[in-house]
């Protein structure tokens, strides 16, 4: 089973203010990786695919970048509403999916 | 609008069992590749079990293995999670999730692109 290590597990930032959250895979998984965005109350929703591309509907400010065992989400400025907490997870090798433990980014 | 609707969940007690339902509209339901996801409380996101949108492969997380069945009734849009023997460390939220699919190239990406509100399961004494 594949593990992912998400780093900070709490982030603490301003809006306006450029957010980066890591997700480090125990093997290569190429580039399958996708990251997700859960606010309280809510489910999941995906944000970036195959590791950098926008899922429908997401804005510009949200890219992905990384392959192999490292990948990063970034968030170019900070908007009120990106304060969530943030899942990585994984296609390359499953059953079963894995997902990482998950960043918080709050209002610093 | 194309939505997922999970019900079912419930307080059940420790061996009880219990059937999750995902009701499926504004899609072509039988195209598609879903999943049951859940996340304990204050928890991070767990896989549970997946079924092809034909039923031909199914599969599940080693926690739930011999105690959890999937099914699908395409003609009826809904996918079923039939959960027995139940656990306490099964409490959480379950949600339906659906797998992204690109229909220009007849492809799946193995992520989730639409999720339910999920249900709440509780199994406690």
């Amino acid at each position: 089973e594949i593990v992912l290590t998400q780093s900070p597990a709490t982030l603490s930032l301003s809006p306006g203010e450029r957010a980066t959250l890591s997700c480090r895979a125990s093997q290569s998984v190429s580039s399958y990786l996708a990251w997700y965005q859960q606010k309280p109350g809510q489910a999941p929703r995906l944000l970036i695919y195959d590791a950098s591309n926008r899922a429908t509907g997401i804005p510009a400010r949200f890219s992905g970048s990384g392959s192999g065992t490292d990948f990063t989400l970034t968030i170019s400025s900070l908007e009120p509403e990106d304060f969530a907490v943030y899942y990585c997870q994984q296609s390359d090798n499953w059953p079963p999916y894995t997902f990482g433990q998950g960043t918080k980014l709050e209002i610093k | 609008e194309v939505q997922l609707v999970e019900s079912g969940g419930g307080l059940v007690k420790p061996g009880g069992s219990l059937r999750l339902s995902c009701a499926a509209s504004g899609f072509s339901f039988s195209t598609y590749n879903m999943n049951w996801v859940r996340q304990a409380p204050g928890k991070g996101l767990e896989w549970v079990s997946y079924i092809s949108s034909a039923t031909s492969y199914i599969y599940y997380a080693d926690s739930v293995r011999g105690r959890f069945t999937i099914s699908r009734d395409n003609a009826k849009n809904s996918l079923y999670l039939q959960m027995n023997s139940l656990r306490a460390e099964d409490t959480a939220v379950y949600y339906c999730a659906r797998v992204l699919y690109d229909s220009s190239a007849n492809y799946n990406h193995w992520y989730f692109d639409l999720w339910g509100r999920g249900t709440l399961v509780t199994v406690s004494s």
